[in-house]
């Protein structure tokens, strides 16, 4: 079956604008989880779904960040006034359940590039 | 918070050698360690974890490593092929937390 699908792969944008990063978890996974990964950095949480709530918004870097999640599906992250600091590989992450234990399936990313 | 590091950054090996990359973490709560390889242009995929109660998990030429007690773990794999050339991330949290703590990443490359 289809595995965790993000779009777009790539986005190039200029400082200022917003952008909109989509992810389609595997079907019927209630777990949604956003990453960020700057270059040569490590996995930086920012914000986990529990089917369409979102319980831990902790790891959102600053108030410009927002994420949603409708029908327990399809989740989308909103960078509002892009900085060049976001520039960064956003990736997307779904699980069976909630089950902190479960195994993560990782989409590809989407490349974040603020000019 | 969880604090998980890492080392080394970047790892050569030559093909059939063996490599370990090592990770600690600060939090005793923790009770759950995957690894995840990330290939280039791609996610991460989860290739093996490891749960508190077990001290060592083998799947064939891999093994993870456990020692509750220095609160660090580590990944061993034997015979490297060019194909295990990837970025290898650990990560620790714990029962029902649902976040994971990833450590810096280790950039393995393997000479044919």
């Amino acid at each position: 079956g289809a595995g965790v699908s993000q779009s777009p792969s790539n986005k190039v944008t200029e400082k200022g604008k917003d952008v909109e990063l989509r992810c389609d978890p595997i079907s019927g996974h209630t777990a949604l989880y956003w990453y960020r990964q700057s270059l040569g950095q490590g996995l930086e949480f920012l914000i986990y779904f529990q089917g369409n709530s979102a319980p831990d918004k902790s790891g959102l870097p600053s108030d410009r960040f927002s994420a949603e999640r409708t029908g327990g599906s399809v989740s989308t992250l909103t960078i509002q006034r892009t900085q060049q600091e976001d520039s960064a590989v956003y990736l997307c992450a779904s699980s069976p359940t909630t089950d902190a234990n479960e195994k993560l399936f990782f989409g590809s990313g989407t490349q974040l590039s603020v000019l | 918070g969880e604090n998980v590091e890492q080392h080394p950054s970047t790892l050569s090996v030559q093909e059939g050698d063996s490599a370990v990359i090592k990770c600690t973490y600060s939090d005793s709560a923790s009770n759950y360690f995957p690894w995840y390889k990330q290939e280039l242009g791609k996610g991460p995929q989860l290739i093996i974890d490891i749960r508190s109660n077990v001290g060592e998990k083998k799947d064939q030429r891999i093994a993870v490593t456990l020692n509750k007690t220095a609160k660090h773990f580590s990944l061993h794999i034997t015979e490297t092929q060019p194909e295990d050339s990837a970025v290898y991330f650990c990560a620790a949290t714990y029962f029902n937390f649902n976040k994971f703590y990833f450590g810096s990443g280790t950039k393995l490359n393997v000479k044919p």
